[in-house]
């Protein structure tokens, strides 16, 4: 049961634009969302993450949004830069979990010069 | 400050082998993870530990997986005997709670190769 989902595998996004990514969950215990970005043969590298008493973070050229009616949240990044080519999960974490964390399926992103 | 540390970076095998991989966390970073990811999936927890205690290991295959932390810092995933299936990578994460929250930090993984 994938209760975290990317639905977009890819996006492309030229050099100097926005990137949006979006993340939809379907369990409303979630209280806390990250991203992680990963470049090829490393482990995912920590990004920015959310409470669900905030609807925005905000963190350089990151930016995260949570919308908890809709169970979507989305991560933008302005501008891109080629070195944002990489995969990004999503992923989210219950109270009482033991800080499990439900990562999506990751979306990979291409910033094209 | 050093990252989490994990080898061997890559591995293969034949199945029915065993293998082990090790983590050495970040210091002062009392929770250790161990993650699974299959190709083009996100990783999934197989167990965490808390010091030397696993705090959840429900995930972990107990048939043919088992894990130690002694001395609740360096961690060991061993796999016995090892299927063809088993082909992913494996990747430990290490977490201190600050403020409230918990953010997990991941090392390079381990590729393994079941052949």
């Amino acid at each position: 049961d994938q209760q975290v989902k990317q639905n977009s595998p890819s996006l492309s996004v030229q050099e100097g634009r926005i990137s949006i990514l979006n993340c939809d969950y379907t369990n409303s215990m979630f209280d806390y969302f990250l991203w992680y970005k990963k470049y090829p043969a490393e482990g995912p590298t920590f990004l920015i993450s959310i409470s669900s008493i905030k609807d925005k973070n905000e963190d350089g050229r990151f930016t995260v949004f949570l919308n908890k009616s809709a169970k979507h949240l989305s991560l933008h990044i302005v501008p891109s830069q080629p070195g944002d080519s990489a995969v990004y999960f999503c992923a989210a974490s219950a109270p009482g979990s033991w800080g499990k964390l439900q990562f999506g399926a990751g979306t990979q992103v291409v910033v094209t010069p | 400050e050093a990252g989490v540390v994990q080898s061997p970076r890559y591995k293969i095998i034949e199945k029915k082998q065993p293998v082990a991989f090790w983590c050495n966390p970040i210091s002062g970073h009392n929770t250790l993870y161990w993650y699974l990811q299959n190709l083009g999936q996100g990783p999934e927890l197989l167990i965490r530990y808390e010091n030397e205690e696993a705090v959840d290991d429900s995930q972990l295959p107990k048939d043919r997986f088992s894990a130690e932390r002694l001395k609740g810092v360096d961690s060991t995933l061993k796999i016995q005997p090892a299927e063809l299936g088993d082909s992913a990578v494996y990747l430990c994460a290490s977490s201190q709670r600050t403020g409230g929250v918990e953010t997990q930090y991941f090392g390079p993984g381990t590729r393994l190769l079941v052949l």
